[in-house]
């Protein structure tokens, strides 16, 4: 079974500083990662994904996410956070039988 | 611009009665999912279906059911609504192949009182 653990519930930022936002996995097999965002009241919107190739994966809104086969991690970083970056954000995983598994998510605040 | 919808976004429902979340989408996707997420918390899947008169349950216990008969849509139904259901509920679809990931609706946000 898969699973995913994002270590942190919240992460606060000032506007301008980098963020960062933790997710490590668990699954058999090759993993397909992905990052999701929640505004409040609002279904979630994909950001990035990665599948397979460069590590690097760039998504939407600035922000970016690095695989780490070693490491089990696919965390997301925006270098430059912004006050509308303030969200609730969700790593996902799925293996080969297409369910995704969400963690638990994690809010992010970031101050002017 | 939505390619899955979901209506109500929002209900206010007596307890007892019986109701029925809409989700349609305009994709094509063979495969579509309900999750369950309280305010700010974590989403847990209910309900799926990988095609038309396929329907399975999720990973957390729900009284609703659903039914798949056309591929566009994919219905949640509580046959008698209680105030534990008070929840948000997300519609989510997926084309073929794991690395499609999820399409999500607004969501439906459901109070029993």
């Amino acid at each position: 079974a898969q699973s995913v653990a994002q270590p942190e519930d919240q992460v606060n930022v000032a506007e301008g500083n980098p963020l960062t936002v933790k997710c490590t996995y668990s699954v058999s097999g090759n993993p397909y990662l992905f990052w999701y965002v929640q505004y409040p009241n609002r279904g979630l919107q994909f950001l990035l994904k990665y599948i397979t190739g460069d590590n690097l994966v760039k998504g939407s809104y600035g922000f970016e996410a690095e695989f780490n086969k070693s490491q089990t991690s696919f965390h997301l970083k925006k270098p430059s956070a912004l006050v509308s970056d303030s969200a609730l954000y969700f790593c996902a995983v799925s293996p080969s039988d297409y369910k995704l598994s969400f963690g638990a998510g994690t809010t992010v605040t970031v101050r002017a | 611009e939505a390619d899955i919808y979901q209506t109500p976004r929002y209900l206010v429902i007596g307890t007892g009665k019986k109701i029925t979340l809409e989700c349609s989408q305009t994709m094509g996707h063979d495969k579509m999912y309900w999750y369950q997420q309280d305010p700010g918390m974590e989403l847990h899947l209910i309900h799926y279906s990988y095609g038309v008169n396929s329907t399975e349950k999720g990973d957390l216990s729900s009284e609703s059911t659903v039914s798949r008969i056309r591929t566009e849509h994919f219905p949640l139904t509580l046959e008698s609504a209680r105030p534990s259901h008070t929840s948000q509920y997300l519609c989510a679809s997926s084309g073929r192949g794991p690395n499609y990931g999820y399409t999500f609706g607004s969501g439906t946000r459901l109070t029993v009182v």
